[in-house]
């Protein structure tokens, strides 16, 4: 089962314009992560956040959590065409087999028009 | 090898036959899993192995499902007796070892079972 809803489902913008993506957990998580993934193949990871960390950066990326209400946002500034894609957060569960295992959300698809 | 390798990209099958898929992991990398993604389900966890054992099978759908890792390396998922419903992209990926979050991901095989 997918832990994680992400929000909205589609998201679709104009070049330059900043994209928000949102994504809510249920369970205690150690670390969450976003993934992007281009015509529904491989994955890549953009971005790591642990559960004590609040906020971090990574050039266009900034990323949100919040422990309290159990969700992240995903921003990305100035957005650009070949930032389309789809966009998906991922949580690894604190406690347990913390071995990395992943639980991934439903994912958000990102377009953006030029 | 420089990234996650996934073979074959594409498999066209038909009901109740098995299939073969393959993963090479990047090297060095001990951690190693399978995901499903498919419409409607989104991604789902199969299964983890840490070098050759699999600690956790628990996202296998059926007995019809397997895997098994050798030499600590290349992984090979096995549908048997395949069924429409096992139609769905198959993605692989890897990571340094147990408890390092950052997954790799192969570009998946996309598996069709008429």
């Amino acid at each position: 089962s997918q832990q994680g809803e992400e929000d909205p489902q589609a998201l679709s913008i104009q070049e330059g314009e900043n994209a928000t993506m949102n994504c809510s957990y249920k369970t205690s998580i150690n670390n969450l992560q976003w993934y992007r993934q281009n015509s529904g193949r491989g994955l890549v990871h953009l971005i790591l956040i642990r559960s004590n960390e609040r906020e971090k950066h990574s050039g266009r990326l900034r990323v949100t959590l919040d422990t309290s209400k159990k969700s992240s946002s995903l921003l990305i500034t100035a957005s650009r065409a070949a930032d389309t894609a789809s966009y998906f957060c991922a949580t690894g569960n604190a406690g347990g087999t913390s071995y990395g295992k992943l639980t991934f959300g439903q994912g958000t698809i990102l377009t953006v028009h030029p | 090898g420089a990234g996650v390798s996934q073979s074959p990209s594409n498999k066209v099958t038909e009901k109740g036959k098995d299939v073969e898929l393959r993963c090479d992991p990047i090297s060095g990398h001990t951690a190693l899993y399978w995901y499903r993604q498919s419409l409607g389900q989104g991604l789902e966890f199969l299964i983890y192995f840490q070098g050759n054992s699999a600690p956790d099978k628990s996202g296998l759908p059926s007995d019809r499902f397997s895997a098994e890792r050798t030499g600590g390396s290349v992984s090979t998922l096995t549908i048997q007796r395949t069924q429409q419903e096992d139609s769905a992209v198959y993605l692989c990926a890897s990571s340094l070892g147990r408890g390092i979050p950052i997954q790799y991901f192969g570009a998946g095989t996309r598996l069709s079972v008429l």
